[in-house]
């Protein structure tokens, strides 16, 4: 499976826009990018996900780059309810479902009053 | 529509017992699949379920084994239960390919 690289940890003011990283240099041309992210003591919730071009949805963007070795998830004004493990993963079309997907650590994203 | 629930919510076991968990999906889904989740990490792949075979494996020993039920409800046994087996215990739906939605998940604590 293609892995993805993100940061440990990271912080923000509330109602501040928010740039998520996440680097997957060895993604292959079936694999699109998704963003889960999980709040305390519940299970991951899907966010947003993408294969080539930006994408927006009410909770979030995705900007790919264009060589779609990194992508960002920005969150346009950050809550305190947005405070939660963000993980970027990768799921390969051709295998269907997430079969042997390992989500990784993530980034912590802790939302300062 | 209720989501995707799973029971119980908590569980204490003790080490070689065996422990049975449930999911039932979000309405209309019919693919299950279930994750181990250890403190301060990212959810681990066990397997996936679709017309009550198990489709693809993750890397976890035969002592983790499920079923699907025809109305796509689901279980996640665990044989012989080992103290490194305490973990949150996800399952998500999804249609055959499909996103993901995941329940709250069962905690489950081996001493």
């Amino acid at each position: 499976d293609a892995k993805t690289t993100q940061p440990n940890s990271m912080e923000s003011n509330e109602e501040e826009p928010v740039h998520l990283p996440c680097n997957h240099s060895t993604i292959s041309g079936t694999d699109y990018i998704h963003w889960y992210r999980q709040l305390p003591s519940q299970g991951p919730e899907y966010v947003i996900h993408g294969l080539t071009s930006n994408v927006n949805n009410r909770m979030a963007s995705l900007a790919i780059a264009e060589d779609r070795k990194s992508s960002t998830l920005i969150l346009h004004r950050a809550t305190l309810r947005d405070a939660a493990v963000y993980y970027c993963i990768l799921r390969d079309v051709r295998s269907g479902g997430y079969q042997k997907v390992t989500f990784g650590t993530g980034t912590k994203l802790q939302v300062i009053p | 529509d209720a989501g995707v629930t799973q029971s119980p919510t908590h569980l204490i076991k003790t080490r070689g017992q065996q422990v049975t968990l449930r999911c039932s999906p979000k309405s209309g889904h019919d693919t299950v699949s279930w994750y181990q989740q250890a403190l301060g990490q990212g959810p681990q792949f066990i397997f996936q379920y679709y017309e009550e075979e198990e489709r693809q494996r993750g890397n976890f020993p035969d002592r983790f084994s499920g079923h699907q039920f025809p109305n796509y409800s689901s279980e996640l046994n665990v044989n012989a239960l080992l103290l490194g087996d305490s973990a949150l215990y996800l399952c998500a739906s999804s249609l055959e390919r499909g996103e993901q939605f995941f329940g709250p998940g069962t905690r489950l604590t081996v001493l």
